[in-house]
């Protein structure tokens, strides 16, 4: 089976721009969820999608959001990008308890 | 909110030589993950823990999902050079997906 894929692999963008990232989970993998990583901070949760619904959602400001189309496939958007959003984002889909993580986008703000 | 303490932060060791590194939580999880990530890549999966007591082990890898539900252990016997990277412990509550991360521990193996 594939694995995670998460699209672009790299980013730069400029404050005050909006981004989207994209992922495709492993085939029958309804379960995606979304993860900022920085060296400060480590690995933080930001919202799981379950079958196009947001489950979860973890302490990020409304700028962070994301969807789930009905291939499960998901999407994240952060707008109004600020420098502190430079950052590892992952994207992990599991079938039960356990997760698999993407390659992760690499987004740069300028 | 949860916190998850990983500790070492860092290992410096030989090759040849066993690892232990493990993590303490302040709440209870009902499933335990280490992951290992090599530099600008998503964390892979090592090995998942899913019941208090089970001790489980992949290749040279054995994990521990502790009797209180807080914590953890991995060991890596017999460390080889590609085993350098990060380490995180992962804690699963029952509802939903959302994963807690230790802050990591970085081993670096000398040939």
């Amino acid at each position: 089976k594939a694995g995670v894929t998460q699209t672009p692999r790299y980013l730069i963008k400029t404050r005050g721009q909006q981004v989207t990232l994209s992922c495709s989970p492993i085939s029958g993998h309804r379960s995606v969820s979304w993860y900022q990583q920085t060296p400060g901070q480590g690995l933080q949760f930001l919202f799981e999608y379950f079958s196009e619904t947001q489950r979860n959602k973890g302490n990020f400001p409304g700028r962070f959001s994301g969807r789930q189309f009905s291939n499960s496939r998901s999407e994240m958007n952060v707008s109004t990008l600020e420098l502190g959003d430079s950052a590892l984002y992952l994207c992990a889909s599991s079938l039960s308890d356990t997760q698999y993580f993407g390659p992760g986008t690499r987004l740069t703000v300028l | 909110g949860q916190q998850l303490n990983q500790s070492p932060q860092s290992m410096f060791i030989q090759e040849g030589e066993d690892v232990s590194m493990n993590c303490t939580s302040s709440s209870i999880f009902n499933t335990w993950l280490w992951y290992k990530q090599d530099p600008g890549e998503g964390p892979v999966l090592l090995i998942a823990l899913y019941k208090a007591g089970e001790l489980t082990s992949n290749g040279r890898l054995t994990a521990q999902f502790g009797i209180t539900r807080k914590d953890s252990f991995l060991n890596i016997s017999a460390s080889i050079p590609s085993d350098v990277g990060i380490y995180f412990c992962a804690g699963k509550e029952t509802s939903g997906s959302r994963l807690t991360f230790g802050e990591g521990t970085q081993l670096t193996v000398n040939p």
